[in-house]
């Protein structure tokens, strides 16, 4: 199976702690976005990279958010101090150029900060 | 005011029955507009593209409205494995604006 992959599916972690995931996007895909969900919504954007080059970030994504897609192929997504609040699903989606709207999602990290 | 705004239903029809529900956008210069589909637990996937003149896509039918500001979706012919939400999406520049889901239930 080729589609984006996240890892690690589940997370749950203690206020306070640092928590980081992984975002293996389609091979070919150059764009790779962020997004969260929580239950009853639908996903929010959070932050965008087209190859290795992170063109915008969200309000959303306070200074306790960081993302990085070194050499433009898979994508962290770290966030530190965790909060309640964070608890969410974290989706990571790629594109191909020019397609944007066309975008893969994978399965999500759900994280659950006690 | 959300910048996608959603009936959220839900929307529980038998199996055959025809559902249609709309959406509504904020921004009037948006140019690009989709309809995502999500079962439960899962992540969002594509259903299809919405242009200017509507389209179709089997039993699936889009239509936008730039005037109103509205797009729509209808389903003929429910399956049960339509049951699903169903995520109206802006696209503006790259960034994709969803609204919150419409949860469609065809039972049988």
């Amino acid at each position: 199976d080729t589609g984006v992959s996240q890892d690690p599916r589940h997370k749950i972690t203690k206020r306070g702690q640092n928590v980081t995931f992984r975002c293996d996007p389609i091979s070919e895909h150059n764009r790779l976005y962020w997004y969260r969900q929580t239950l009853g919504q639908g996903p929010e954007f959070l932050t965008y990279f087209q190859n290795e080059a992170q063109l915008e970030k969200s309000r959303l994504l306070s200074d306790r958010f960081s993302a990085e897609r070194p050499k433009g192929s898979f994508s962290t997504l770290e966030i530190q101090r965790t909060e309640q609040g964070d608890s969410a699903m974290y989706l990571c989606a790629s594109s191909p150029s020019g397609r944007a709207g066309e975008q893969f999602f994978g399965p999500g990290t759900r994280l659950t900060v006690l | 005011r959300k910048e996608v705004e959603q009936d959220p239903g839900p929307f529980n029809v038998p199996e055959g029955a025809t559902v249609a529900f709309n959406c509504t956008y904020s921004n009037s210069a948006s140019q690009s507009f989709f309809w995502y589909r999500q079962d439960c637990r899962k992540e969002p996937k594509l259903l299809m593209s919405v242009y200017s003149s509507g389209n179709e896509d089997g039993r699936f039918t889009a239509q936008l409205n730039r005037a109103s500001q509205y797009i729509s979706l209808l389903i003929r012919d429910s399956k049960l494995s339509d049951s699903a939400t169903y995520l109206c999406v802006v696209k503006d520049d790259y960034k994709l604006s969803f609204g919150a889901g419409t949860t469609v239930t065809v039972r049988a």
